[in-house]
């Protein structure tokens, strides 16, 4: 079965600064998806960036890049320039390609605090 | 267009009762996933749904059960509720199967007295 771990339960940066968010995972599938996804107070889950396994390209979306390692199992989240409405949960997902039901698996999450 | 929505926003019962969550998915949007997300953890797939046939069930017990309808809304039901049911009840959607992203409503909060 596969699992997503997150290490980090909490993490804080400066204002402007840059942060990086852990996560590793494992499975012996070669094809699946990666996903981080933010959870601010509000509750939804709001989705910040997928990687595809079979891309060797990491995925970028404005100041959210990843570091994808495949032969590591590791999908690490890069946020430049942080800002105030950063501040939330983010939680690392992996999804299966070949699994029927394309069930979400998550991590326990980070929680991001910003200081100004 | 409407996000995923979910109703009620907050619920609260006790231990035996049952209970019943309702998800309104983006319109077009075909499949319905449901999962339960304990404070201080990330979410548990429970469900998901697409074309009205149930097409993934997590590890959870017979308790839980659910079901989408003709207009792709679904419903979340849990019988003989127990302290440990309390927690975020998230319904996400996409448009369809296999590579589509998910897209989350705000969730249910449900407590269990």
């Amino acid at each position: 079965a596969q699992t997503v771990t997150q290490s980090q339960p909490e993490m804080s940066v400066q204002e402007a600064e840059t942060v990086t968010l852990s996560c590793t995972y494992d499975t012996s599938e070669s094809d699946y998806y990666l996903f981080w996804y933010k959870q601010p107070p509000s509750r939804q889950m709001i989705l910040v960036i997928r990687q595809e396994a079979y891309k060797q390209q990491n995925a970028t979306e404005n100041r959210f890049s990843v570091n994808f390692q495949k032969a590591a199992k590791s999908f690490s989240l890069k946020i430049s320039d942080s800002q105030l409405g950063d501040a939330a949960m983010y939680f690392c997902a992996y999804r299966s390609f070949m699994d029927s039901n394309y069930q979400l698996i998550w991590g326990a999450g980070t929680k991001l605090i910003i200081k100004p | 267009d409407a996000g995923v929505t979910q109703s009620p926003t907050h619920l609260i019962k006790t231990r035996g009762q049952q209970v019943t969550l309702r998800c309104s998915p983006i319109s077009g949007h075909k499949s319905v996933s449901w999962y339960q997300q304990v404070l201080g953890q990330g979410p548990q797939f429970i469900f998901q749904y697409y074309e009205k046939e149930e097409r993934g069930r997590g590890n959870f017990p017979d308790r839980f059960s659910a079901r989408q309808f003709p207009n792709y809304s679904s419903e979340l039901n849990v019988n003989a509720l127990l302290l440990g049911d309390s927690a975020l009840y998230l319904c996400a959607s996409s448009l369809g199967w296999g590579n589509q992203p998910q897209h989350f409503g705000d969730g249910t909060r449900l407590s269990i007295l």
